[in-house]
């Protein structure tokens, strides 16, 4: 079973910051924070990933809260191209690990 | 573009038959994932191969078997095709082998269809 709790939708306007919440309570000290997205019927995109520092790369930016069990992913400027499925997939980085995906977020970026 | 192939990009079979699935990982990549993507749901682990050995499975059953080869190029194999296999089969490349290597990169997957 995914360790993440997402909503299962939410609406930005275009030209806004989108904030997508990710809760992950049970997440151990050495499992990384993972988003990813899906583009309607293709592959899913990775966006950025974390421990407990935030990051920020020429998508997107995670915010992981001090006591990890939470985080945001923000897309600075949501364009309409940015309407997909969010995964928040917390995973550890050892071998052998795979991503378990729960129904992410639909995010819908609105005209 | 991530640099990771999947072929063919469509296929349609019928219940009982076998069908073999390909991906080409992305340069440098030594560990490569299948998933199997069901309408609507998130996608679901099959298996990991490393270095041409399987390194994990997800909850399928034996008749989901899989092959890598030496230039890192994978095979999906699915026997005794039945109607709930019908789904989108994504494939994944990391470098793999180390800590903190193991972002995966997605291909464009193979939509399959089972009449």
């Amino acid at each position: 079973d995914a360790k993440t709790t997402q909503p299962t939708s939410m609406d930005c306007a275009e030209g806004r910051a989108a904030n997508l919440p990710c809760n992950h309570s049970t997440i151990s000290g050495n499992e990384y924070v993972y988003w990813y997205r899906q583009i309607h019927s293709q592959g899913p995109q990775y966006i950025i990933h974390g421990l407990k520092n935030n990051e920020t790369n020429e998508m997107a930016s995670l915010i992981i809260t001090e006591d990890r069990k939470s985080s945001t992913l923000i897309l600075p400027h949501a364009t309409l191209r940015d309407t997909a499925v969010y995964y928040c997939i917390v995973r550890a980085n050892n071998y052998g690990q795979n991503f378990v995906f729960g129904p992410g977020t639909r995010l819908s970026v609105l005209p | 573009e991530t640099g990771v192939t999947q072929s063919p990009t469509h296929l349609i079979k019928t219940r009982g038959q076998q069908v073999t699935l390909r991906c080409s990982s992305q340069s440098g990549h030594n560990t490569v994932s299948w998933y199997q993507q069901a309408l609507g749901q998130g996608p679901q682990f099959i298996f990991q191969y490393y270095r041409e050995e399987e390194n994990g499975r997800g909850n399928f059953p034996p008749r989901f078997s899989g092959l890598q080869f030496p230039n890192y190029s994978s095979e999906l194999n699915v026997n005794a095709l039945e109607l709930d296999d019908s789904a989108l089969y994504l494939c994944a490349s990391s470098p793999g082998g180390l800590a903190g290597m193991e972002t995966q990169y997605f291909g464009p997957g193979t939509r399959l269809l089972v009449l």
